[in-house]
């Protein structure tokens, strides 16, 4: 169980370019999504937390014009790279929370490596 | 706000033990998690210390002192597939967001 999938795994894209990443929760529902992003060799950074019907939650630093977050069931959450540039290029990464008793378990996803040129 | 400590590289042997430390500074402390992450891929939680003391996982174990705002995580019998990232991470706020340390690189040897 608690398996967390997304959409693309991959991607290329052109600089300018808009690009949408799908992170689903396969076996449960979750309420609260995340976004992260993770530069090679470097420690995730949080960008962001998806409640579903309402709007995200950004981290400092964050753009939430650039990162547009939308959360509209509880099993789905995405993530729009607006106009894309060459520094956006990284490994996006969603987890998706579950509560069991009063353990609440961060699922990741297997992960989005974004190429822009 | 949130910053933890763990080593950036451990070297150790098959069959070997090894220990990961991560010291934290936090506000709202919500649980100790630890997190493995082969290269290219997700991370994948491996434990999680809400409480102090000692959790056990087969061959992995976390062991959490709150008022030392320090934590390990112990591997036995190490493995070379055991060749990896480890993060651990501490939850905050009211959706329990991960703030996770810089990683530690486990290289296992033959």
């Amino acid at each position: 169980g608690a398996v967390v999938s997304q959409h693309p795994s991959w991607v290329i894209c052109k600089s300018g370019t808009s690009v949408k990443i799908e992170c689903r929760s396969l076996d449960f529902q979750a309420t609260t999504m995340f976004w992260y992003r993770q530069f090679p060799k470097q420690s995730l950074m949080l960008m962001a937390t998806s409640n579903e019907g309402s709007k995200a939650t950004y981290e400092q630093g964050v753009e939430k014009d650039k990162f547009l977050i939308n959360h509209a069931s509880l099993t789905l959450s995405t993530l729009t790279v607006t106009s894309a540039h060459p520094e956006d290029s990284s490994f996006y990464i969603c987890s998706a929370s579950l509560l069991a008793g009063a353990r609440e378990t961060q699922y990741f996803g297997p992960g989005t490596r974004l190429l822009v040129l | 706000g949130q910053s933890l400590e763990q080593p950036s590289e451990v070297t150790a042997v098959e069959g070997a033990i090894v220990q990961i430390n991560c010291t934290y500074q936090t506000s709202g402390f919500y649980g100790l998690s630890w997190y493995q992450q082969h290269d290219g891929g997700a991370p994948t939680f491996l434990s999680y210390n809400g409480l102090d003391g000692l959790e056990e996982t087969g061959r992995f174990s976390s062991f959490l002192s709150r008022s030392d705002s320090y934590g390990y995580l112990l591997l036995q019998e190490l493995q070379m597939k055991d060749s990896a990232s480890y993060f651990c991470a501490v939850g905050k706020g009211s959706a329990r967001q991960l703030t996770f340390g810089s990683g530690t690189q486990l290289t296992v040897l033959p």
